[in-house]
């Protein structure tokens, strides 16, 4: 079946503007999360979706950041005024419900670059 | 919460050489323990995963155990080949809820022919 897709799968960007990031998610999967893949920082989580619940936004670096789930499927991550610091690869995962014994499915990532 | 601490790269390594990624761990309760892989230019795989002490995890060649004495999950394949060049990771849940995976730093492997 389908994956966990995301797009776009690359975006240049001028530093102060914002920019929209998609994930849609595996079918039936009730759980999403992002994450950022960076050079200096490794793989970090950024937030946590599970159904209608309101999101764990633990991992968010900023206020400039912040994501949003219509309809308990797809979701979007906005960065506002974007930095060269938001430099990075975006990834988003899906699986069931989380517990410590899920898996998280990721997708191919969006890689940003702020000039 | 829990950490993971992995060997760091890069490694590498002829064809049909032996490897061994070390990963170890520290939780509360018994998590499930995850490989994830990436290949150049896309996103994470999850390769392997073991769920419970002593579980061994496999596939495509490579095997892991969870150790819960040592703490650890090291990863191995008997033969590599080049196409298992990639960044190989070692996760495991953030807390016990799952709600975000925590991953090692990555080992970056390239296989030569």
């Amino acid at each position: 079946g389908a994956g966990v897709s995301q797009s776009p799968s690359n975006k240049v960007t001028e530093k102060g503007k914002d920019v929209e990031l998609r994930c849609d998610p595996i079918s039936g999967h009730t759980a999403l999360y992002w994450y950022r893949q960076s050079l200096g920082q490794g793989l970090e989580f950024l937030i946590y979706f599970q159904g209608n619940s309101a999101p764990d936004k633990s991992g968010l670096p900023s206020d400039r950041f912040s994501a949003e789930r219509t309809g308990g499927s797809v979701s979007t991550l906005t960065i506002q005024r974007t930095q060269q610091e938001d430099s990075a690869v975006y990834l988003c995962a899906s699986s069931l419900p989380a517990s410590s014994r899920e898996t998280q499915y990721f997708g191919p990532g969006t890689r940003l670059l702020v000039l | 919460g829990n950490s993971v601490t992995q060997m760091e790269g890069p490694v590498t390594l002829s064809e049909e050489a032996f490897l061994t990624i070390n990963c170890t761990y520290t939780a509360t309760g018994y998590p499930s323990l995850f490989w994830y892989v990436q290949y150049p230019g896309e996103g994470l795989q999850l390769l392997l995963k073991a769920t419970k002490a002593d579980d061994k995890g496999s596939n495509k060649g490579f095997e892991a155990t969870y150790r819960k004495e040592t703490t650890s999950f090291h990863l191995e394949k008997g033969s590599v080949q080049v196409s298992d060049s990639a960044v190989y990771f070692c996760a495991l849940p953030a807390n016990q809820a799952g709600t975000a995976l925590i991953f090692g730093k990555g080992t970056t492997l390239s296989v030569s022919s």
